[in-house]
């Protein structure tokens, strides 16, 4: 399977933890996307990278969070302190470039679980 | 700033009937308009877009929407449903003034087709 994945699927940790996520993008992909999802609503974009460079956070993006991706191919999230807030779908996106126009491809995403 | 409504929660239509899930936005330029689908346990798909040309766009699975600037909505069309439509259908807007890659989402619609 090419398509973005994601590791793990199910997290669970309790609160004050700190946990980390990966993605793989597809591997001709030079743009990837984090995004988190809550029940009932759609996904809220969190940051953006062009190659290795993070040229986009939003500001829902606190301290504690941070993304990282070295070498411009996966990207992994960290979430340090979690909070029960934390609990949500992490989702990661990949998009082949240049243009500006094209369509971001998923992975299925993390469950995180703060308890 | 950048917004999508989509005012419905949910959809019900009868199968081989035509389906409308609607969508409006808000950017202060000129948008690129997206509609991705969210089948259970699986990530979220791209539909469709809009960039330039043509207002009515044509995507995968017999899709099609419809743009209109005046309105500023982007209705997501079938002719005629069928049962495995049925899942959770996300409208998604750009900026593509601001120059970057920030896309948001709307909180999605339901589809419910029933047999």
């Amino acid at each position: 399977d090419t398509g973005v994945s994601q590791d793990p699927r199910h997290k669970i940790t309790k609160r004050g933890q700190n946990v980390t996520f990966r993605c793989d993008p597809i591997s001709e992909h030079n743009r990837l996307y984090w995004y988190r999802q809550t029940l009932g609503q759609g996904p809220e974009f969190l940051t953006y990278f062009q190659n290795e460079a993070q040229l986009e956070k939003s500001r829902l993006l606190s301290d504690r969070f941070s993304a990282e991706r070295p070498k411009g191919s996966f990207s992994t999230l960290e979430i340090q302190r979690t909070e029960q807030g934390d609990s949500a779908m992490y989702l990661c996106a990949s998009s082949p470039g240049p243009g500006t126009e094209d369509e971001q491809f998923f992975g299925p995403g993390t469950r995180l679980t703060v308890l | 700033a950048q917004s999508v409504a989509q005012p419905e929660d949910q959809v019900n239509v009868a199968e081989g009937n035509p389906l409308t899930v609607k969508c409006t936005y808000s950017v202060s330029g000129n948008p690129y308009l997206f509609w991705y689908v969210q089948y259970p346990n699986r990530g979220l798909q791209f539909l469709l877009k809009y960039i330039t040309g043509d207002n009515l766009v044509k995507g995968s699975y017999g899709f099609e929407a419809e743009f209109n600037k005046s309105q500023t909505s982007f209705h997501l069309k079938k002719p005629s449903a069928l049962v495995s439509d049925s899942a959770l259908y996300f409208c998604a807007v750009r900026d593509i003034n601001t120059g970057g890659f920030k896309t948001i989402f709307g909180a999605g619609t339901r589809l419910f087709v029933k047999a």
